[in-house]
């Protein structure tokens, strides 16, 4: 099972800033947060991870809780060309179990 | 640079025939992930591979599926005696390390009719 919980649907409008929450209340010490993102019909494609200091880069910023059991991701002007689907994965830094475990992820839909 | 090929994009088989799908990684990638995806729903793993080694096989279905790779490049999905429940598109992925970020190819869509 997923070990994170996110929205099944969110929508937004184009230009404006793209929140997408996720609970992930067991994480580990050592368990890194990945955001990925699946546009129809195209393979995966990484976004952002972090630990537990906030991230930034070209694509969005990812702000961690101080207990890092919630991570939201901010796409802070979106586009139409954002409408995927967003996945949330933890996993750890380096341990024997290489298998990124997926969930259903939020289907973000930028509308215009 | 280039990014991760997978080939064919497309391929429509009968039940009962094999069939053979090709990952070409990231140049200089050391980790290589092969994953299916039914439709609509999420991401399956299925096997790791850490150069030409693979430590983690405890994705594949059945013994039907089996995959090599050579070396740090090319790798591929054979899946024998196919049949209606292997359609999917099927995903692979590297990285520059075991635990890194992956990057995706654009995957096969493999039906079987």
């Amino acid at each position: 099972d997923a070990k994170t919980t996110q929205p099944p649907s969110m929508d937004c409008a184009e230009g404006r800033a793209a929140n997408l929450p996720c609970n992930h209340s067991t994480i580990s010490g050592n368990e890194y947060v990945y955001w990925y993102r699946q546009i129809h019909s195209q393979g995966p494609q990484y976004i952002i991870h972090g630990l537990k200091n906030n991230e930034t880069n070209e694509m969005a910023s990812l702000i961690i809780t101080e207990d890092r059991k919630s991570s939201t991701l901010i796409l802070p002007h979106a586009t139409l060309r954002d409408t995927a689907v967003y996945y949330c994965i933890v996993r750890p830094s380096m341990d024997s179990n290489y298998q990124l475990i997926w969930g259903a992820g939020t289907k973000l839909i930028i509308k215009p | 640079g280039a990014g991760v090929s997978q080939s064919p994009s497309n391929k429509v088989t009968e039940k009962g025939k094999d069939v053979e799908l090709r990952c070409d990684p990231i140049s200089g990638h050391t980790a290589l992930y092969w994953y299916r995806q039914r439709l609509g729903q999420g991401l399956e793993f299925l096997i790791y591979f850490q150069g030409n080694s693979a430590p983690d096989k405890s994705g594949l279905p059945s013994d039907r599926f089996s995959a090599e790779r050579t070396g740090e490049s090319v790798s591929t999905l054979t899946i024998q005696r196919t049949q209606q429940e292997d359609s999917a598109v099927y995903l692979c992925a590297s990285s520059p390390t075991p635990w890194g970020e992956q990057y995706f190819g654009p995957g096969t869509r493999l039906t079987v009719t």
